[in-house]
């Protein structure tokens, strides 16, 4: 079952500009991750989020969390070519037991 | 980080045959997780497989359908069984990170199948 619903479910930009992507969830969680996937290959971890954490950096990545709605976004500035491909959110489960949900994902394609 | 490698990368297959996946992680790691991301949706778990024991399935996904092995720390393997079209998907298999109390993952590759 999916948790969490990202918007928009696809999103095109400049190369340049910044994207913004939003992931909505229904339960509590512990932490959030953001992972990234080229082209229908494997997922690539991102950056995590901790549930008592409201916003993180990464390089280029922004995340921001906030759980009393129960939602977060990924911020990718100054975009790239490169970050052409689907970003999913995933949380963790509350009692924990190593399993991640994902969310449906936003396809996002950088503009030349 | 692990690195996950997965055979076969891709095949297409005939309805009503088998094909098992394999998985393999450079280093020995507990538990194992197989999904399947059916065309421009999201991952769904379809099984986690730990080492000496019976692999543990998803809601909607059964052990007939979905044979897993784990003979060892390093290696498992998903079968996908009596295909039909609608099986056409990719494969993929993860393991836990090691930050301390969170469910990072890593991905292999992933195995994409489809199913004439």
């Amino acid at each position: 079952s999916q948790q969490g619903e990202e918007d928009p479910q696809a999103l095109s930009i400049q190369e340049g500009e910044n994207a913004t992507m939003n992931c909505s969830y229904k339960t509590s969680i512990n932490n959030l991750q953001w992972y990234r996937q080229n082209s229908g290959r494997g997922l690539v971890h991102l950056i995590l989020i901790r549930s008592n954490e409201r916003e993180k950096h990464s390089g280029r990545l922004r995340v921001t969390l906030d759980t009393s709605k129960k939602s977060s976004s990924l911020l990718i500035t100054a975009s790239r070519a490169a970050d052409t491909a689907s970003y999913f959110c995933a949380t963790d489960t509350i009692p924990r037991d190593d399993k991640i949900i994902f969310g449906k994902g936003t396809r996002l394609h950088i503009l030349p | 980080s692990a690195v996950i490698s997965q055979k076969p990368s891709r095949d297409i297959c005939q309805r009503g045959t088998s094909l098992t996946i394999q998985c393999q992680v450079d280093s020995q790691v507990t538990m194992m997780f197989w999904y399947r991301q059916q065309p421009g949706q999201s991952l769904t778990l379809i099984a986690t497989a730990n080492q000496g024991s019976e692999a543990t399935y998803e809601s909607g996904f059964v052990i007939d359908k979905f044979p897993i092995s784990r003979p060892n720390l390093t290696f498992s393997t998903l079968t996908v069984s009596n295909m039909s079209p609608e099986d056409s998907s990719i494969y993929l298999c993860s393991v836990p990170g090691r930050e301390s109390n969170t469910d990072t993952q890593y991905f292999g590759p992933g195995t994409r199948l489809t199913v004439l």
